[in-house]
This record gives C-alpha cells, sequence and structure tokens, in this order.
C-alpha cells in the first residue's frame, strides 16, 4: 500500500526560486494536511483542507500557497523561496469519519535546503 | 490556542530499563490525544491514541500511555526498551472544541516540540 507519497524526497533552491511540492495519498481520505519539521520546533501546521475544494490557514501559513487539486492531491507552493523556508515538510491525510477522521497517516517528507 | 509540552527534549535510558516520556496538554473540554514516533529520515507513523473509554491505552511495540484529565497529561511508557526504539517521540492533541471547519473534516493536529530518546547498550 502506497498510503501519502511525497515528492520530490530532496530539493535545493536558490533565494528567490519557486517550487511545488507533491503529495497524493490513495486512502480516499477526505482531509489533507501539510506540516514543516524544524529542529527543536515539533511539527507545526501551514495548511490544511478538511475536503476537497476547500483550504485553510494553519499556524505558519505566510510564503507559502497551497491547491487541492483533487480529492487524491494537495500540493505545496513557494512562490519565492526564502533560507527560512530551509525545513522537511510533511504531508498527511485523514479519513472522513467522525472519529477517525482526527488520526492524520503521513509521508515520508520532503527535505528543502534553501540557499 | 491548543498547547503541547514534552518537558524533556531527550530521555537517555539503558537497554531493558523502564521509560517514560512526559506529556502535557493545555486544559480544554474535550480532547483527542496521540503519540507519533519518528524513525531516523522517516515520516510520522501512530503509535497510540486516546479518543475516549479506558485511559490506558495500548500501542504498537509495547508502548502504552494513560490519560489523565485532572492533570492534562498523556505520558508515554515502556516496561523494557529495546535498541530499535530508538528515535523522535511527538505528543499531538486535537481539540474537539475548535471551530469545526468548513468541509466537516479535522483540522489538524496541535504538536508538542518532540522527545529524542537515546537507547544506550
Amino acid at each position: 500500500n502506497a498510503g501519502v507519497t511525497q515528492t520530490p524526497k530532496f530539493q535545493v533552491l536558490k533565494t528567490g526560486q519557486s517550487m511545488t511540492l507533491q503529495c497524493a495519498q490513495d486512502m480516499n481520505h477526505n482531509s489533507m494536511y501539510w506540516y514543516r519539521q524544524d529542529p527543536g520546533m515539533g511539527l507545526r501546521l501551514i495548511y490544511y483542507s478538511a475536503s476537497e475544494g476547500t483550504t485553510d490557514k494553519g499556524e505558519v501559513p505566510n510564503g507559502y500557497n497551497v491547491s487541492r487539486l483533487n480529492k487524491r492531491e494537495f500540493s505545496l507552493r513557494l512562490e519565492s523561496a526564502a533560507p527560512s523556508q530551509t525545513s522537511v515538510y510533511f504531508c498527511a491525510s485523514s479519513p472522513p469519519d467522525p472519529v477517525a477522521k482526527n488520526i492524520q497517516y503521513f509521508g515520508a517528507g520532503t527535505r528543502l535546503s534553501v540557499l | 490556542a491548543q498547547s503541547v509540552t514534552q518537558l524533556d527534549s531527550q530521555v537517555p535510558v539503558f537497554e531493558e530499563a523502564p521509560v517514560e516520556l512526559r506529556c502535557n496538554y493545555s486544559s480544554s473540554v474535550s480532547v483527542y490525544l496521540f503519540w507519533y514516533v519518528q524513525y531516523p529520515n522517516q515520516g510520522l507513523q501512530l503509535l497510540l491514541k486516546y479518543l475516549s473509554g479506558s485511559t490506558l491505552v495500548k500501542g504498537i511495540n509495547g508502548f502504552e500511555a494513560e490519560f489523565n484529565k485532572s492533570q492534562t497529561s498523556f505520558h508515554l511508557r515502556k516496561p523494557s526498551v529495546h535498541i530499535s526504539d530508538t528515535a523522535e517521540y511527538f505528543c499531538a492533541v486535537s481539540d474537539l472544541c475548535r471551530r469545526p471547519s468548513r468541509g466537516g473534516g479535522a483540522d489538524g493536529l496541535t504538536f508538542g516540540k518532540g522527545t529524542h530518546l537515546i537507547i544506550q547498550p
């Protein structure tokens, strides 16, 4: 089972460059999320999509945009990368039922360095 | 806003010794609680969860946690650790009293900063 798939796994950007991080899930989940993980900070929510067609800001949305392309895919875009966006990015998804919707399943992460 | 405190950033333990990783969250009427484990260079894997019912919950790999509402704690324990338990452990909370998101889905977890469990031979 593939679960949550993130591409690419690694990326190096120069300041000011743009890129899109891709995420896809094959579990028919309604909700999808983007987090960033920084040393000593845990995971912080950037954006989430509760269902197809909706997106909402999380704790640290500045400098990012998202697109919920369809039920399977949720992409994260950096329009003009900054060194402060050097981080490990995780995508997650959660199922639709009333209780299990709070259980999140994570991808393997994208390690991004901005020089 | 909900917050999660993991009191120890690192916990060194000898192999086969017991371990407790501490987690406290800010008070709320209703919460769901989770522990996730992250092995080196991997994503997060669900270790266990408290949704309702018995306050003692058992997870994978011999871990268990106890929900204590009066102390707003959800400490993780294992009676005997193995070298393979070396990993980063994250406590997380979902606040059920937050405004429901428009789409009816969950609106994200609040994570603690993590505890690095170091198993010494």
